[in-house]
């Protein structure tokens, strides 16, 4: 079983609605992170978050929000969903060590019409 | 803020070595990765490196200098499975262990 596991892996929805992708990990990590890829722009954090209580803007988090539910457990909502939000997205998990990499969930690919 | 800068993309031969260069401009450092990036899937932990020096990993090797804000990864004996993106990032020196990533360079391996 994966340890980092996303719903959904596809989504197509309409400008104006508003959508949540959800994020479960099973590897005990503290640390949770959302990302965006957009094709020639490489990976952009949008929120992290290093345990329930804690959450932490990225450098573009404007029109995103998060909840973490549990330790396991962090989602994405997009509250109104405009076009240029259509990218893939990954979700991450890392534990506390200097050497801990990040491990990455297989991305929920959003199309906004 | 941090800058990292690697090329967009590069071609190489089967059989063949090749080396990726990042180069990044930050206002402090706590350790660079490299991933590779298959299309359309998760990015996938291949180094780490903090001090400067050479770290080997079986074909994969990766390369640092903290002096001159470089960083090289080595892959050699290349494979078709190899054509993959391959993302440098810089790791955040305030603790928050976040990542900054470059844009990645995509590499085509050629029979």
């Amino acid at each position: 079983d994966a340890d980092v596991t996303q719903t959904p892996r596809n989504r197509i929805t309409k400008t104006g609605k508003r959508i949540m992708l959800e994020c479960s990990q099973t590897k005990g990590h503290d640390r949770m992170y959302w990302y965006r890829q957009d094709p020639g722009l490489g990976l952009q954090l949008i929120y992290y978050s290093f345990d329930v209580k804690d959450i932490n803007k990225g450098e573009i988090s404007d029109g995103y929000s998060v909840s973490r539910q549990a330790q396991a457990k962090f989602s994405l909502s997009l509250e109104s969903a405009i076009p240029n939000q259509t990218a893939l997205y990954f979700c991450a998990t890392s534990g506390g060590g200097l050497q801990e990499t990040q491990y990455f969930g297989p991305g929920t690919r959003l199309l906004v019409l | 803020g941090q800058n990292i800068d690697q090329p967009t993309e590069m071609t190489a031969t089967e059989g063949a070595i090749v080396q990726i260069n990042c180069t990044y401009q930050t206002s402090g450092f706590n350790g660079l990765f490299w991933y590779q990036q298959h299309a359309g899937e998760a990015p996938t932990f291949l180094s780490y490196n903090v001090l400067d020096g050479l770290e080997e990993k079986g074909r994969f090797s990766s390369f640092l200098s903290r002096s001159k804000g470089y960083s090289y990864l080595l892959l050699k004996e290349l494979q078709m499975k190899d054509s993959a993106s391959y993302l440098c990032a810089v790791r955040d020196p305030a603790g928050s262990y976040q990542l900054t990533f470059g844009k990645g360079t995509k590499l085509s391996v050629i029979p």
